[in-house]
């Protein structure tokens, strides 16, 4: 199996734009989370599905974030409009089980809002 | 909500045994999670304890204690290559996954 496919892997763009982050999750793997990770506040949950359900999205930031996971071997998350302080990793990650302890993450998005 | 303490930095040299702690506030989760992170790489599983004890896997073992919200990763013979930041984690009975803040190995020639 590829493992968890993320894209773009590197996205530089102005403050205002909209930015679109994709994930092809492990094929049979039911859940899929996606992350964020900063120096200032590490690794944060942000939106997690099950069964291309969303779960729980208490973790997005803000009504300019927006996910969605329309069947089950994609899912995208979507930051409209832009802002400097979104600058981060995103990681998406996917794992079999509604509870499962064993995540697989991508390689990550980097970020970059200027 | 929860919560997770870690100590920000470890140094140790090759061949030598380090314990990464992991203390922890919670109502109450499924299970503590351990996870590797290399720099710029992605985060990759460890461990993993649903119950009370030591879990071992290779090099690496895991341990966990509901009663004293604790547990803690021990990682035995060092190697350069173990040089990278680990995390604990805990799910909240599947609603949600929260993360420590990492602790950044550094090993020693």
């Amino acid at each position: 199996d590829a493992g968890v496919i993320q894209s773009p892997r590197h996205e530089v763009t102005e403050m205002g734009q909209e930015v679109t982050l994709r994930c092809k999750p492990i094929s049979g793997h039911n859940s899929l989370f996606w992350y964020r990770q900063t120096m200032m506040r590490g690794l944060e949950l942000l939106i997690y599905f099950n069964n291309n359900v969303p779960i729980d999205d208490s973790g997005m930031p803000e009504d300019r974030f927006s996910a969605k996971m329309p069947n089950a071997s994609f899912s995208t998350l979507k930051i409209q409009p832009s802002e400097p302080r979104d600058s981060a990793v995103y990681f998406c990650a996917s794992s079999e089980g509604l509870a499962s302890n064993e995540q697989y993450f991508g390689p990550g998005t980097r970020l970059t809002v200027t | 909500g929860q919560s997770l303490e870690q100590p920000s930095e470890v140094t140790a040299v090759e061949g030598a045994i380090v314990q990464i702690n992991c203390t922890y506030q919670t109502s109450g989760f499924y299970g503590l999670s351990w996870y590797q992170q290399h720099d710029g790489g992605a985060p990759t599983f460890l461990s993993y304890n649903a119950l009370d004890g030591l879990e071992e896997t290779g090099r690496f073992s895991s341990f966990l204690s509901r009663s004293d919200s604790y547990g803690y990763l021990l990682l035995q013979e060092l190697q350069m290559k173990d040089s990278a930041s680990y995390f604990c984690a805990v799910d909240n009975y599947g609603q949600n996954f929260v993360f420590g803040p990492g602790t950044r190995l550094s090993v020693l020639p």
